[in-house]
């Protein structure tokens, strides 16, 4: 049982570039998450699924984009890179039969530089 | 839309030393309220959880908080820290019925020996 996965770990992006980040979790979780980190910011919710096809917006979309095809998928898409998206991104799951408000499972996290 | 206040942005304790963190939120009714602890390089781990009864709730690795709704505040405490202790921590608070939960800064704890 891995959890939840994310890759790349670390990625350097050149302004304008685009990229996904891939997050895959094994535990049937229906509910996840994406939230990026930045220094004494504490951690900003950027998207969430509810299940596969259902997704919606968090606290800090824009420059974001999101899918969820499968259970286990939801990969994070940024289309033209800024720096001030770089930041280090983190993929969460949490199990359905709790909602949104019970505990999340993290990913490792992806550090990601645009310079 | 709820919110949370962590105080302290750094804490250094000397090893074997009490540890108490503050965590202050913001809601109108009984938020849930988390402590999950980020070691370098790693994601989020949960602590422990306050969703209702029992203010005073046990976590992992010694930890515990106590939910004080006077106060608005969850305070993590320990008392005795480990060099493993040394980690950032995060307050996190839930709102019943919407799917927005909001986390601190986060505090970080050094550990002298």
């Amino acid at each position: 049982n891995a959890g939840v996965t994310q890759t790349p770990k670390f990625r350097i992006l050149k302004i304008g570039q685009s990229m996904t980040l891939q997050c895959t979790q094994d535990m049937n979780h229906n509910y996840m998450y994406w939230y990026r980190q930045d220094p004494g910011m504490g951690l900003k919710l950027i998207y969430y699924s509810v299940g596969a096809g259902i997704t919606d917006k968090g606290e800090v979309p824009n420059g974001y984009n999101v899918s969820r095809s499968t259970t286990e998928d939801f990969p994070l898409r940024l289309e033209l890179a800024a720096p001030s998206q770089t930041s280090v991104y983190f993929c969460a799951s949490s199990p359905y039969f709790s909602g949104a408000n019970n505990e999340q499972f993290f990913g490792p996290g992806t550090r990601l530089t645009v310079l | 839309a709820q919110s949370v206040t962590q105080p302290d942005i750094h804490i250094t304790v000397s090893e074997g030393a009490s540890l108490e963190l503050r965590c202050n939120y913001s809601y109108g009714a009984t938020p849930y309220l988390f402590w999950y602890v980020q070691s370098p390089g790693q994601g989020l781990q949960l602590l422990l959880k306050y969703f209702s009864g029992d203010t005073l709730v046990q976590g992992i690795k010694g930890f515990e908080a106590e939910f004080k709704r006077s106060q608005s505040s969850f305070n993590l405490r320990k008392p005795s820290v480990h060099w493993s202790d040394a980690a950032e921590y995060f307050c996190a608070v839930g709102a019943r019925g919407n799917n927005d939960m909001r986390f601190g800064a986060g505090t970080r704890l050094t550990v002298k020996p």
